[in-house]
């Protein structure tokens, strides 16, 4: 098992610039999330889906933030236009609702900085 | 809904000594409970979690952690302190009737030789 799988590890871009963040769930996992970690606010949630549906939408910061889950298998995080205070460490997580299993299991995060 | 309080954004101990890190938890419902940890430039990794059933239990590198309804805690502690534990560890709890999970603010702990 590949755990979950995130791209880019890293990006840099200019502010204004549109930045898409990728991430393939485990297989299998039927719920997937979304955080943003920062050193002031420490781990929000922003977005999670449960069989590809958006459940709970309300940590979006603002509406320069859209999420997809086109497949079971694929989920983006976009941010149209990028400000520098987006500038973050954001995680995708996804989980498995079956067998009483309830955790979590993270990627390893794309670092964003916005200059 | 659920909360988590973490005390002590930072914990430091001697390599070798006991490791504790305090958790208490709020929910109106009974929690399913974790610890995560997390090493520099690296994601979560649970640590351990409790869902039904033993109160104390064990999880990776000799980590474990006790829920206590009583005082509404999950703390986690581990005899003895080795360098390799040095991170971030995050406490969360989950409500049983959905996928909502809430994190704790984190405790960097940091072992000294």
């Amino acid at each position: 098992d590949a755990g979950v799988i995130q791209s880019p590890r890293h990006e840099v871009t200019e502010m204004g610039q549109e930045v898409t963040l990728r991430c393939k769930p485990i297989s299998g996992h039927n719920s997937l999330f979304w955080y943003r970690q920062t050193m002031m606010r420490g781990l929000e949630l922003l977005i999670y889906f449960n069989n590809n549906v958006p459940i709970d939408d309300s940590g979006m910061p603002e509406d320069r933030f859209s999420a997809k889950m086109p497949n079971a298998s694929f989920s983006t995080l976009k941010i149209q236009p990028s400000e520098p205070r987006d500038s973050a460490v954001y995680f995708c997580a996804s989980r498995g609702n079956s067998g009483g299993s309830y955790e979590q299991y993270f990627g390893p995060g794309t670092r964003l900085t916005v200059t | 809904a659920q909360s988590v309080t973490q005390l002590g954004s930072h914990v430091s101990v001697s390599e070798g000594a006991l490791v504790l890190l305090r958790c208490n938890y709020s929910s109106s419902v009974p929690p399913y409970l974790f610890w995560y940890v997390q090493y520099p430039n690296q994601g979560l990794q649970l640590l351990l979690k409790y869902t039904t059933g033993a109160t104390l239990v064990k999880g990776i590198n000799g980590f474990e952690a006790e829920f206590k309804k009583s005082e509404t805690s999950f703390h986690l502690t581990k005899p003895s302190a080795h360098m390799s534990d040095a991170a971030e560890y995050f406490c969360a709890v989950s409500d049983r009737r959905n996928n909502d999970m809430r994190f704790g603010a984190g405790t960097r702990l940091t072992v000294k030789p």
